[in-house]
């Protein structure tokens, strides 16, 4: 069972949006804007999408956005295209043993 | 460009150790925290350990701490994690990764560790 929870699955339509919870504790995510969001196609390494809650990487298109509101992160893809569809990680720093929480991983299918 | 190539991955016995390593370019190493997560076959990425960038800090997950030594050269531009005790929950991909502004920038390919008598 991984730290923050988010869905196993979710999945849109091209052109649509989808949003994508991750819901941590006021340890974690309720307490610091240090939550992050990773893309992972299957057999590759992970590649960062927001930072610091709602800040993309150059590079990173503006289609991906990111959000908090108390324990809960969001990441929210707009005009959902094929090349989309991917494994998702929500990320957060925490004030636990283990510093450094994921979620379990969310696989986005695009219809 | 950024680049982080791990190595040392392979199959290792129960209770045996490993070192893996990861040579950095691309970026003035001394200047950034680096970590290391891993993946093991079908789930999902867990935070393993990191240090900063003069090697004064180091944090370990509750399930490697004991276990796992991260350490850094930097004048080679290089990352190593020492693992002993290995058992078979450690049995995944090691990525080698850079911090930045509390999160993971950049990732090396990965290698794989099989813990497997």
């Amino acid at each position: 069972q991984s730290a923050l929870t988010q869905p196993a699955s979710v999945s849109g339509s091209p052109g649509q949006s989808i949003t994508i919870p991750c819901s941590g504790t006021s340890s974690d995510v309720g307490s610091y804007s240090h939550v992050s969001w990773y893309q992972q196609i299957p057999g590759k390494a992970p590649k960062l999408m927001i930072y610091e809650v709602n800040n993309r990487p150059s590079g990173v298109s503006d289609r991906f956005s990111g959000s908090k509101s108390g324990n809960t992160a969001s990441l929210t893809i707009s005009g959902l295209r094929a090349e989309d569809e991917a494994d998702y990680y929500c990320s957060s720093w925490a004030t636990t043993s283990t510093p450094w929480l994921f979620g379990g991983g969310t696989r986005l299918t695009v219809l | 460009e950024v680049q982080l190539v791990e190595a040392g991955g392979g199959l290792v016995q129960p209770g045996g150790s490993l070192r893996l390593s990861c040579a950095a370019s691309g970026f003035t190493f001394s200047n950034y925290w680096m970590g290391w997560l891993r993946q093991a076959p079908g789930k999902g990425l867990e935070w393993v350990a990191n240090i900063k960038y003069d090697g004064s800090e180091k944090y370990y997950s509750d399930s490697v701490r004991g276990r796992f030594t991260i350490s850094r050269d930097n004048a080679k531009s290089s990352l190593f994690l020492q693992m002993d005790s290995l058992g078979g929950e450690d049995t995944a991909v090691y990525y080698c990764a850079r911090d930045y502004s509390w999160s993971s920038d950049n990732w090396g390919q990965g290698t794989l560790v099989t813990v497997s008598s």
